[in-house]
């Protein structure tokens, strides 16, 4: 069964890179049909689309970050990553990595989930 | 973009109720949606997809149902490993958010 691990420093410092990596295990991240997502929460809030990437690099990012996000992808570490730049303390969220399965483009869910982590944008 | 609206944001009921979140779509999507449901600390865990297919795993008391612009979420007998925050999703958005709490 599938599994996603984010790894990543806890503390960032405004106006730096934050710079997280996740890693999947029990499946290969070039199986066609899944997009491989970053989704956050900021402390006590709901859920906020990051961005997401296919194995062969397309990219599709939420409009209101994508100025300063960057997703890619390691298919021989079976990794993927996030970059965003420029951070604030409006950055500091719980980051989670997850699987985005699609159906005919439309038909889509998030599933499995890594376990998330936290990051703080501080001095 | 496609907003989701929930209702209500707090739920406050008690173990064997039936309980139904609401979800409205700004606009059709016909029977693209998931719910998820999120307990604190952890991870969101995939509960309905499509509007209406259960997980694998998923107890039977949870069902989904609707199409384009109202969904609903339904936990047919509370149990209390069920109190949470219930969140539906399409494409890239998600509702605010249900938290269900023990009466």
């Amino acid at each position: 069964q599938v599994q996603l691990q984010e790894s990543g420093p806890g503390l960032v410092k405004p106006s730096q890179t934050l710079s997280l990596t996740c890693t999947v295990s029990g499946g290969s991240i070039s199986s066609g049909g899944y997009y491989w997502s970053w989704i956050r929460q900021h402390p006590g809030k709901g859920l906020e689309w990051i961005g997401y990437i296919y194995y062969s690099g397309s990219t599709y990012y939420n409009p209101s970050l994508k100025s300063r996000v960057t997703i890619s992808v390691d298919t021989s570490k079976n990794q993927f990553s996030l970059k965003l730049s420029s951070v604030t303390a409006a950055d500091t969220a719980v980051y989670y990595c997850a699987r985005r399965i699609t159906i005919f483009g439309v038909v889509n869910w998030f599933d499995p989930w890594g376990q998330g982590t936290l990051v703080t944008v501080s001095s | 973009d496609i907003q989701l609206t929930q209702s209500p944001s707090f739920l406050s009921a008690s173990v064997g109720d039936r309980v139904t979140i609401t979800c409205r779509a700004s606009q059709g999507i016909s029977s693209y949606l998931a719910w998820y449901q999120q307990k604190p600390g952890k991870a969101p865990k995939l509960l309905i997809y499509a509007a209406s297919t259960l997980q694998s795993g998923v107890p039977s008391r949870f069902s989904g149902s609707g199409s384009g612009t109202e969904f609903t979420l339904t936990i047919s007998s509370l149990q209390p490993e069920d109190f949470a925050t219930y969140y539906c999703q399409q494409l890239g958005s998600f509702g605010q958010g249900t938290k269900l709490e023990i009466k």
